[in-house]
């Protein structure tokens, strides 16, 4: 199974500020056959289903503010927030989906 | 749009079994993967497995092999997740989840039921 590492679990971000958190996969993400990394990141307010951010490292769902970015390697991952907001508050997860699906422990960002 | 309603929370004593649903509307039920995703208190999220309905065979985490069943009813866009020999680690929130992202009304995103609390007690 390919296992998933997030750093750090806990973020506490000034308003403002800037954020990032880091994923890596124990195997490459890389699908050969069409070039695309699968590395999806979620984020899940209190009390709600996860949402969508991010989607095949780079792009981001639809009504995503752009303040939310994705970059990476083929098994190093980081999802950045520009300038933080308090609505930004909750557990973000990163996701592969290569290989069945797995994700990683969640990275809690507090506002302080 | 889609959109994906759960049943409700349910109680269920060690050793039982639950069977939760996912009532699928708007997209294309049959060609697009369910899959079953379970958060217990506090953790993080954990697959458990998924269907393509048109193919009605699910394909299952190993860690929930023989204890889990997945099953879906393209009549009623429907599908339903059941777990056997409930222990109390059981104790969780189960989401139905369509992981693959999909553009829908000119939208891209995944679509996640509601979540259903299931709590394991004696």
């Amino acid at each position: 199974d390919i296992v998933m590492t997030q750093i750090p679990l806990s973020l506490p971000v000034t308003p403002g500020e800037p954020a990032s958190i880091s994923c890596r996969s124990s195997q490459s993400l890389l699908d050969s056959a069409d070039g695309k990394i699968y590395l999806d990141w979620y984020l899940q307010k209190p009390g709600q289903s996860p949402q969508l951010l991010i989607y095949t490292l780079s792009h981001r769902a639809s009504g995503v503010p752009d303040r939310f970015s994705g970059s990476g390697s083929d098994t190093d991952f980081t999802l950045k927030i520009s300038r933080v907001e308090a609505e930004d508050v909750g557990v973000y997860f990163c996701m592969q989906r290569i290989e069945s699906y797995t994700f990683g422990q969640g990275t809690k960002l507090e506002i302080k | 749009q889609v959109h994906l309603v759960q049943s409700g929370p349910e109680v269920k004593k060690p050793g039982s079994s639950v069977k939760v649903s996912c009532k699928a509307s708007g997209g294309t039920f049959s060609t697009n993967a369910i899959n079953w995703v379970r958060q217990a208190p506090g953790q993080g999220l954990e697959w458990m497995g998924g269907i393509v309905p048109i193919f009605g065979r699910g394909r299952y985490a190993q860690k929930f092999q023989g204890r889990v069943a997945i099953t879906a009813d393209e009549s009623t866009a429907t599908s339903y997740m059941e777990l056997n020999s409930l222990k109390s680690e059981d104790m969780a929130v189960y989401y139905c989840a369509r992981l693959t992202p999909e553009r829908t009304g000119g939208n891209i995103t995944s679509h996640w039921g509601q979540g259903t609390l299931v709590t394991v007690s004696s």
